[in-house]
C-alpha cells in the first residue's frame, strides 16, 4: 500500500523553528518527488516547496525561500520540511505528497502535521 | 512566478446539477494542471490529472479539459458527496494553487 505517514502535532515558539517529517512506503522513494503544501484555518492551500528526491534539486516558493529547507533521507525514505523564524501565520496543517515518477502529478498524500505557533 | 486564478470563489448548487470550475493561468502550461478535492480535516484527493485525464477509482461524473492558459473542472451531476472545496494546481514550473472553490448547497 503507497502512502506518506507524518510526524505528529507541533507547537512552537515565536521565531524558533519546525522540522516536520514525512515517511514513504509502497513506492519507489528514489524515482519521486515529495511537495510540501500548508493550509491555515479559513484560508487556501498554499504551496511550500518540492524535492526530487534522486537528484536532490529542489525548489521554493518565492515566499518561503528565506525560511524553509526541504530535505530527504534516502536511507530511510523520509522527507523533512524545516521552517525558520517562526511566526504566528505559520499556525497551519502541513501536509507533503509525493509524486511516485517525477515530473509528474502528487497523488500520494499523508495525513497532515498541524503546527501552532503560540508564545 | 505562475499565477492560478480559479473561478468563482463560491458556487451555490443542488443535488443533480452540473457545475463548472474554471481555473486560468497567467501563462501557458499546457497540460500540467490537477484538480483536488479538499474536505476540512482531509487530505486533498487527486481527481484529474494533466488537465483531463481521471485519477483511478474517481467518479466519471468528475471531467478536466482545456490547455495553454484555459482550464475547467466540470461535475456532470453533483452528488451530496461533492460538496467540498476543488482546488486547481499547475505542477509545470514550480507548483502554484489557485485560490479554491467552495461548492455549497443551494
Amino acid at each position: 500500500q503507497m502512502q506518506l505517514v507524518q510526524s505528529g502535532p507541533e507547537v512552537k515558539k515565536p521565531g524558533t523553528s519546525v522540522k516536520v517529517s514525512c515517511k514513504a512506503s509502497g513506492f519507489n522513494f528514489t524515482m519521486s518527488a515529495v511537495q510540501w503544501v500548508r493550509q491555515a484555518r479559513g484560508q487556501h492551500l498554499e504551496w511550500i516547496g518540492w524535492i526530487a528526491v534522486g537528484s536532490d534539486v529542489t525548489n521554493y516558493a518565492r515566499k518561503f525561500q528565506e525560511r524553509v529547507t526541504i530535505t530527504r533521507d534516502m536511507s530511510t525514505g523520509t522527507a523533512y520540511m524545516e521552517l525558520s523564524s517562526l511566526r504566528s501565520e505559520d499556525t497551519a496543517i502541513y501536509y507533503c505528497a509525493a509524486a511516485k515518477s517525477w515530473p509528474d502529478v502528487f497523488d500520494i498524500w499523508g495525513e497532515g502535521t498541524m503546527v501552532t505557533v503560540s508564545s | 512566478d505562475i499565477q492560478m486564478t480559479q473561478s468563482p470563489s463560491t458556487l451555490s448548487a443542488s443535488v443533480g446539477d452540473r457545475v463548472i470550475i474554471t481555473c486560468r493561468a497567467s501563462q501557458s502550461i499546457s497540460t500540467w494542471l490537477a484538480w483536488y478535492q479538499k474536505k476540512p480535516g482531509i487530505a486533498p484527493k487527486l481527481l484529474i490529472y494533466k488537465a483531463s485525464t481521471l485519477e483511478s477509482g474517481v467518479p466519471s461524473r468528475f471531467s478536466g479539459s482545456g490547455s495553454g492558459t484555459e482550464f475547467t473542472l466540470t461535475i456532470s451531476s453533483l452528488q451530496p458527496d461533492d460538496f467540498a472545496t476543488y482546488y486547481c494546481q499547475q505542477y509545470n514550473s514550480y507548483c502554484t494553487f489557485g485560490q479554491g472553490t467552495k461548492l455549497e448547497i443551494k
